[in-house]
């Protein structure tokens, strides 16, 4: 069966320090990935999603950038954190071909202090 | 891109009322819905889906949904809520890759 793994689960970094969140699916090859932002009383915000490696769509320019190394492999990244970037981070899998509905993984709650 | 709009931010019930969460949707093309729900301290999970036939969908715990094209609307509905039943609940919809999501609406029910 397929899993996803998002990773770590709780985050506190300094402001203007680099950021690095891991998402690996298993149990399934070429997923689509996607990055969402979830805050109160505003919903999933689309952040990025790839349909294959080394492809990246951006939904919101920001200070985040996505990267998708290998087939199965999702890293959200930032090279110097804002305040604003303080949120709970989900990743999420959806099937390549199809329009079946997303597995998210557990989410990263990010502190920037 | 599409949007949706989910039109209650927070709604509190007793237990076995009648629920219905109200969710709309802006785009031309062939969407898929879903709803999500988002239990204290857990995933996000899949509620039920909609992508052809039947307009009327059945999820799980009791939940349905019923689409209205005309209307662009996708419904949650429950004929008797549980305390169990508290948690956030979002509507999304898919065009191709792209799947948008609803600010999500807070439930809370009381016993």
């Amino acid at each position: 069966s397929q899993t996803i793994h998002q990773w770590p689960a709780t985050l506190v970094q300094p402001v203007g320090s680099p950021l690095s969140l891991e998402c690996t699916v298993e149990g399934t090859s070429n997923p689509n990935l996607y990055w969402y932002r979830q805050a109160a009383g505003r919903g999933l915000q689309l952040l990025f999603y790839s349909v294959g490696i080394g492809q990246i769509s951006s939904e919101v320019p920001q200070n985040l950038s996505a990267s998708r190394p290998q087939d199965r492999q999702f890293i959200l990244s930032s090279k110097k954190l804002l305040l604003s970037d303080s949120g709970f981070y989900l990743c999420a899998w959806s099937p390549g071909q199809g329009a079946e509905g997303y597995t998210f993984g557990s989410g990263t709650r990010l502190t920037v202090v | 891109a599409q949007s949706v709009s989910q039109h209650n931010h927070h709604v509190i019930l007793s237990e076995a009322a009648s629920l219905e969460l109200g969710c709309n949707y802006s785009y031309g093309g062939t969407v898929n819905l879903f709803w999500y729900v988002q239990y204290p301290g857990q995933h996000l999970q899949l509620l039920l889906k909609y992508f052809s036939g039947d307009p009327l969908v059945k999820g799980i715990k009791g939940f349905e949904a019923e689409f209205i094209k005309s209307k662009f609307s996708f419904n949650l509905r429950k004929p008797s809520v549980q305390w169990s039943d508290t948690a956030e609940y979002f509507c999304a919809v898919r065009a191709w890759n792209d799947m948008r999501f609803g600010a999500g609406t807070r439930l809370t029910v009381k016993p």
